[in-house]
């Protein structure tokens, strides 16, 4: 299948501190999708992104579509304790319809 | 905040067994998708329905597996003889109030274990 490679696989980073996470495929993308997993939970949506180009932020997260649509960042700023969990990328494909692809995740932990 | 409910959280079956796992999608939202997670994997797609029917399915949706929406609220997933490799986490999500495939709105999960 398609692949999205993320990373980085994971993180461990002090209170306070911004963390960057990236995604990037050999494919064309529509949208970008950042998620936040908690252990036993499901996928929380983050930020949306539609149009390459785009940089969108939702309180202390940033992300960004990038311009060849074949890749999209997230940053966090002045992370705090509860930012820990999994963070995934995610993206509709140029040539497939409404299915999401993921990618394998980075999980994020934040030291007091 | 309208949200998607999926029952139940946790399931516990017998290899061989029908298991039926139920979702309850936001209510003006148009796509309905099932996906499922592997402990310590990544999200995997496994079908999404559209106008009362399958839009897209992927290579792990066989013919073990189907979907329904009996009425106007619920969506189910339905495995008719699991496996052991069916123990997975299953995502029901929601999305599209127009008609076009945006975000998708995920569910708590349903914790499938197969023994």
């Amino acid at each position: 299948g398609q692949q999205l490679n993320q990373s980085p696989q994971s993180m461990f980073i002090q209170e306070g501190e911004d963390v960057s996470m990236n995604c990037t495929s050999s494919s064309i993308f529509n949208t970008w999708l950042w998620y936040k997993q908690d252990p036993g939970e499901g996928p929380v949506l983050l930020i949306a992104l539609y149009k390459a180009g785009e940089l969108t932020s939702n309180g202390r997260l940033t992300a960004q579509f990038g311009i060849t649509r074949k890749d999209s960042f997230l940053n966090i700023s002045a992370s705090i304790p509860s930012d820990v969990g999994i963070y995934f990328c995610a993206g509709h494909l140029e040539t497939s319809g409404s299915r999401l692809t993921f990618g394998e995740g980075t999980q994020l932990t934040v030291n007091p | 905040e309208p949200e998607v409910t999926q029952t139940p959280s946790h399931q516990v079956t017998q290899m061989g067994q029908e298991v039926i796992l139920r979702c309850v999608p936001i209510s003006n939202h148009l796509y309905f998708y099932w996906y499922r997670q592997i402990l310590g994997q990544k999200v995997e797609f496994l079908v999404s329905f559209y106008n009362n029917e399958i839009s897209e399915k992927s290579e792990i949706f066989d013919d073990q597996f189907s979907v329904e929406r009996p009425d106007g609220s619920n969506f189910t997933l339905k495995i008719r003889s699991t496996k052991l490799e069916d123990s997975a986490m299953y995502f029901c999500a929601s999305g599209g109030r127009v008609v076009s495939t945006t975000e998708a709105f995920f569910g708590q999960g349903t914790r499938l274990t197969v023994v």
